[in-house]
């Protein structure tokens, strides 16, 4: 069965800072990966959605990484503001299923 | 804009009550999902449906059950509502086959005391 990790579970940053976020996936056979933002006590928000053809996708200061032979994708956001505090949760497809991650919580303190 | 709509954002409820929760999706969606999210436990799937009229277990069925008679609507149903089915349930709903993108709900947070 699908396992997905995410490393790490906490992660506080100051203003302005580059950050990187880690999702790793013990199957290699998937359709896509996507990331999601949590805020809360809401549902998940779709941010970028890479197919497994596709190495990198962007969307404003997200951009999104998949190797599939590692079994890794990142979320690289720039220029954190704390409007991006939140939980960002990963999830690996493997066709009608969706393998999610248990998420990074994300504060960017002013 | 695309969306997923849950009936529902917060209920209270009692033990041994019978609870609908109702997710509608506008994307002429195959697939729906129910989910629910519990702190340190992540997302666990409870059903989901490919198709009208079909369903499929996931992780944890026990206690729940699920309905589709139309294919944008997907209903979850606790027959006797319990304590520890107290959380926050989330709908989501994707085209058939692999590469398409799950959209989500915005959840319902249900307590049953």
């Amino acid at each position: 069965k699908q396992e997905v990790t995410q490393i790490p579970a906490a992660l506080s940053v100051p203003e302005g800072e580059n950050l990187v976020l880690n999702c790793s996936f013990t199957d290699s056979a998937i359709y896509n990966l996507q990331w999601f933002r949590q805020d809360p006590g809401k549902g998940l928000t779709s941010l970028l959605l890479i197919q497994s053809s596709q190495r990198e996708q962007t969307s404003g200061r997200l951009n999104a990484s998949l190797d599939k032979s590692s079994g890794r994708s990142t979320l690289y956001i720039a220029a954190s503001q704390p409007g991006d505090s939140a939980t960002y949760l990963c999830a690996a497809n493997t066709g009608n299923q969706f393998y999610f991650g248990t998420g990074t919580s994300l504060t960017v303190i002013p | 804009d695309v969306k997923v709509t849950q009936s529902s954002r917060y209920l209270v409820k009692r033990t041994g009550e019978k609870v609908f929760l109702e997710c509608v999706q506008d994307m002429d969606h195959e697939n729906m999902f129910w989910y629910r999210q519990d702190p340190g436990l992540g997302l666990r799937l409870i059903y989901f449906s490919y198709d009208v009229k079909m369903k499929e277990k996931g992780d944890i069925p026990e206690g729940y059950s699920v309905s589709r008679e139309k294919k944008e609507r997907f209903s979850l149903i606790l027959e006797s509502a319990s304590t520890n089915q107290t959380s926050m349930y989330l709908c989501a709903s994707s085209r058939t086959g692999g590469g398409g993108e799950l959209f989500f709900g915005e959840g319902s947070r249900l307590t049953v005391l």
